[in-house]
């Protein structure tokens, strides 16, 4: 069974729209840490943020915001006032902290290739 | 610039050969990772080295080996090699061992089996 699910398989907006990106995961563990991860063009995967089970304030980092509910298990990521460079591929990714032998493994989900038009 | 190093960028090589892909982790990070992306796939764990010691291992296949050296740098060694091993295998590093740990990842080294 896939632990993370990223039902969009791609989005595209116009500059400025909004966006979310929706990331849905599954875990029996009760400590694990949620991750977004952006892929460019250029293929490089770049971090964004971390999020572990015990928090769930919102967290916004200028345009970015992440919605965190353990309620529905979802781990969701919007942009605000999106621009032509938000253009990448963005990945939803969980590690679970109960599993020693799975310490720091990465599980991701398929990506959300998102487009904004200009 | 995450600061993780992979070399080569790009590879190409034939069925049946072996390919070595090398990683120096950013400075002060004891931790690597190996992951394969591709379209079936798309990105799989495949193993994880700490301090030189082997701590978790994905869906690696037999043909596939790795190790860390002593200055922390990584291997990643790909044998027997088939059409369906074409992908792009990303190495990243943390500075721990935990799930805690973001890890950064290197830009990848492009491996396409003709």
């Amino acid at each position: 069974a896939q632990k993370v699910t990223q039902a969009q398989t791609e989005i595209s907006v116009v500059e400025k729209e909004d966006v979310t990106l929706d990331c849905v995961y599954e875990t029996r563990d009760t400590t694990y840490y949620l991750f977004w991860y952006k892929q460019p063009p250029s293929g490089e995967l770049v971090f964004l943020i971390r999020r572990n089970s015990f928090d769930e304030q919102n967290e916004i980092s200028g345009r970015y915001s992440w919605n965190f509910q353990k309620s529905t298990s979802s781990f969701n990521f919007t942009i605000t006032a999106s621009q032509v460079v938000d253009s990448a591929v963005y990945f939803c990714a969980l590690s679970e902290g109960n599993r020693g032998s799975t310490l720091g493994r990465l599980y991701f989900g398929r990506g959300t290739q998102l487009t904004v038009w200009p | 610039d995450s600061g993780v190093t992979q070399t080569p960028k790009h590879l190409i090589t034939a069925t049946g050969q072996r390919v070595t892909l090398r990683c120096s982790p950013r400075s002060g990070d004891l931790s690597v990772y190996w992951y394969q992306q591709s379209l079936d796939q798309g990105l799989q764990f495949l193993i994880q080295y700490y301090n030189g010691e082997e701590r978790a291992k994905g869906n690696i296949l037999e043909r596939f080996s790795a190790q860390q050296f002593p200055d922390l740098h990584s291997e990643l060694n790909l044998s027997s090699l088939e059409l369906g091993d074409s992908a792009l295998y990303f190495c990243a590093s943390s500075v721990g061992l935990g799930p805690h740990q973001p890890q950064h990842f290197g830009d990848g080294t492009r491996l396409s089996i003709l």
